[in-house]
């Protein structure tokens, strides 16, 4: 079955950069876009960028622009998220996601288990 | 960027009934909206694509309707399991945008 495994959590000081992985299997990688979500304790979903598996492009929200960096590893089947220059307000859980389909790759289905990532002094 | 607006915020109901929840969003999205639903300490779901396609595997209960700006997302009889934080999201445009949730609580 389609799985997306994420890395663990981890706690990183303000100004630090976090690097956040997710290993796909069940399903032929590179047909597929990716996109990284985050969401701040209690709050909402936020999507942060997208990265199309088979030819690496990528397009990043401008909220976000600058600051991450979303590639992949076809290789290995591994989705990965760089944030640098941490604030508190970057304490979220950070979610990938896979396209939903190889047309329809704007919707998010399935997810992976998440990443808690806490910025604090 | 397009804002979707979830209302009511919070939806108090019993097992049994008929949930509907709205999502408004701030121009034309077309058909490309999708619900998610979300339960504590897991990540989200798709229930319903492009408005009213049901994903694979989620009962028939859920159903979408909309267009344009305006969509809903029904739930026929509420099921235990049903109670959970419901979000819509448009893929018209860039940036791809959530709405802030609706929270289905048991009454």
């Amino acid at each position: 079955q389609v799985q997306l495994v994420q890395s663990g959590a981890e706690v990183k000081k303000p100004g630090a950069s976090v690097n956040v992985s997710c290993k796909a299997s069940g399903y032929t990688f590179t047909n597929y876009a990716m996109h990284w979500v985050r969401q701040a304790p209690g709050q909402g979903l936020e999507w942060m960028g997208w990265i199309y598996a088979g030819t690496g492009n990528t397009r990043y929200s401008e909220k976000f622009q600058g600051r991450v960096t979303i590639s992949r590893d076809t290789s290995a089947s591994t989705l990965y998220m760089a944030l640098s220059n941490l604030r508190s307000e970057d304490t979220a859980v950070y979610y990938c996601a896979r396209g939903a389909t190889p047309t329809n790759g704007n919707c998010f289905d399935p997810w992976g288990q998440g990443t808690l990532v806490t910025v604090s002094s | 960027e397009i804002v979707l607006t979830q209302s009511p915020a919070t939806l108090s109901l019993s097992p049994g009934e008929r949930a509907t929840l709205s999502c408004r969003t701030s121009q034309s999205v077309s058909r490309y909206l999708a619900w998610y639903q979300q339960k504590p300490g897991q990540a989200p779901r798709l229930l319903i694509y492009d408005a009213s396609n049901r994903a694979t595997g989620i009962p028939a209960r859920f159903g979408g309707s909309g267009s344009e700006t305006d969509f809903t997302l029904t739930i026929s009889s509420l099921e235990p399991e049903d109670f959970a934080i419901y979000y819509c999201h448009q893929r018209s445009n860039w940036p791809l945008t959530f709405g802030g949730g609706t929270k289905v609580e048991i009454k």
